[in-house]
């Protein structure tokens, strides 16, 4: 069966320093990759989403950026983070049009 | 484009009444429709979907959802509320391009009273 993971569950750092949370997937080939946020109390962000290795789209400019170096990782990058990257991070899968997209725990990360 | 739109970003029901999260979408094709639930500080769990077939769709958790294609709904439902559905609730559209992109709605609380 197929298993997203996440990590870390939570993190906690300073504006202006880098950022790297990674997702991988297990147990299927060539997945549709996606990054969201949720700000408090409100709902999905999407950040980026990938249909293949080095494939990237982002739907929000913003100061992040994400890449896929491998067919089931992928992770979501900042040079500087700002207070505003606050939030709670989401990774999900899927595959053919029609089926849903499974999510990850989420990454948790603060800014201080 | 797709939209999605929840009515009520906060529900509340004793235990045991009827439980009833409303979804509406706009799709300018047939929608491939999801909800899903979201317990605190965890990822989206999908509940049940919607692609073709029979339009009273069962899920987990006694949750089952009705598209009514008429009336551009999808609403979610369970006879008996428990304690244990205190939860966010999303409601999505697929929109069928490459990427299997998903709208998400902007969730409902579902809040039970003992």
């Amino acid at each position: 069966s197929q298993t997203i993971h996440q990590w870390p569950a939570t993190l906690v750092q300073p504006v202006g320093s880098p950022l790297s949370l990674e997702c991988t997937v297990e147990g299927t080939s060539n997945p549709n990759l996606y990054w969201y946020r949720q700000a408090a109390g409100r709902g999905l962000q999407l950040l980026f989403y990938s249909v293949g290795i080095g494939q990237i789209s982002s739907e929000v400019p913003q100061n992040l950026s994400a890449s896929r170096p491998q067919d089931r990782q992928f992770i979501l990058s900042s040079k500087k983070l700002l207070l505003s990257d606050s939030g709670f991070y989401l990774c999900a899968w899927s595959l053919e049009v029609g089926q849903p997209q499974h999510f990850g725990d989420g990454t948790r990360l603060s800014i201080l | 484009a797709q939209s999605v739109t929840q009515l009520g970003s906060h529900v509340s029901v004793s235990e045991g009444a009827l439980v009833l999260l409303r979804c509406n979408y706009s799709s300018s094709v047939p929608p491939y429709l999801f909800w899903y639930v979201q317990y605190p500080n965890q990822g989206l769990q999908l509940l049940l979907k919607y692609t073709t077939g029979a339009t009273l769709v069962k899920g987990i958790n006694g949750f089952e959802a009705e598209f009514k294609k008429s009336e551009t709904s999808f609403h979610l439902t369970k006879p008996s509320a428990h304690m244990s559905d205190a939860a966010e609730y999303f409601c999505a559209v697929s929109d069928r391009g490459a990427g299997n992109m998903l709208t998400f709605g902007g969730g409902t609380r579902l809040m039970v009273k003992p």
